[in-house]
């Protein structure tokens, strides 16, 4: 069964730096998410992105974080100058074209690491 | 925005016997609800959906009922098994959004 994968699985990155969660969605979506989810907590939504473009995003998805699909295959997650409270796992996920009430798949995550 | 309540937080149930997990929303526009099964280390797995022109839906041990004029919607898992240990969390997404909100999440314990 396809699936969504993520890399690398934990990343470790010292405060102010920047980091780049690469993500590779099932091969035929065409819908792409980031959620996250803080330790112990109920995971959050971060932004989605349809047609190279940002279709809806969160609060907590503010300037310092940035998405693109560099090509056909890869979408990422970049955070430009991490703080301490971005520690958390970020899910990538991805649906087909039929409507937003179809499933969404996710990727068994990046644990990011901020020290 | 929507707001998902689950409950309850931790749930132990013998093997064999039934879960049940709740939960309700907020926004009566909401018209999808996916349930996710967490294990250890791993993303949020879909287990099952239902939509809102449905009242019920069942997968093998699994089963979703969904009432829309109380806004509450439940997980059944009968038969539970030692491999059923998870975390679960329920979802909402608004109709015409792309916005998955969560709940809490259970942490579900099978004894054997």
């Amino acid at each position: 069964e396809p699936e969504v994968t993520q890399t690398p699985s934990h990343q470790v990155t010292q405060m102010g730096q920047e980091v780049i969660l690469r993500c590779v969605p099932i091969s035929n979506h065409l819908y792409f998410y980031w959620y996250r989810q803080i330790l112990g907590q109920k995971v959050e939504f971060l932004v989605s992105f349809y047609n190279n473009e940002i279709s809806e995003k969160s609060e907590i998805f503010d300037d310092q974080f940035s998405v693109e699909r560099p090509d056909g295959s890869n979408f990422t997650l970049k955070i430009r100058s991490t703080k301490l409270e971005d520690s958390a796992m970020y899910f990538c996920a991805s649906r087909g074209p039929s409507g937003s009430n179809q499933p969404q798949h996710f990727g068994d995550g990046t644990r990011l690491s901020i020290l | 925005g929507e707001n998902v309540e689950q409950h309850p937080s931790t749930l132990s149930v013998q093997e064999g016997d039934s879960a049940v997990i709740k939960c309700t929303y907020s926004d009566s526009a909401s018209n999808y609800f996916p349930w996710y099964k967490q294990e250890l280390g791993k993303g949020p797995q879909l287990i099952i959906d239902i939509r809102s022109n449905v009242g019920e839906k069942k997968d093998q041990r699994i089963a979703v009922t969904l009432n829309k004029t109380a806004k509450h919607f439940s997980l059944h898992i009968t038969e539970t098994q030692p491999e059923d240990s998870a975390v679960y969390f329920c979802a909402a997404i608004l109709g015409g959004n792309e916005k998955l909100t969560f709940g809490t999440g259970t942490r579900l314990t099978i004894i054997p």
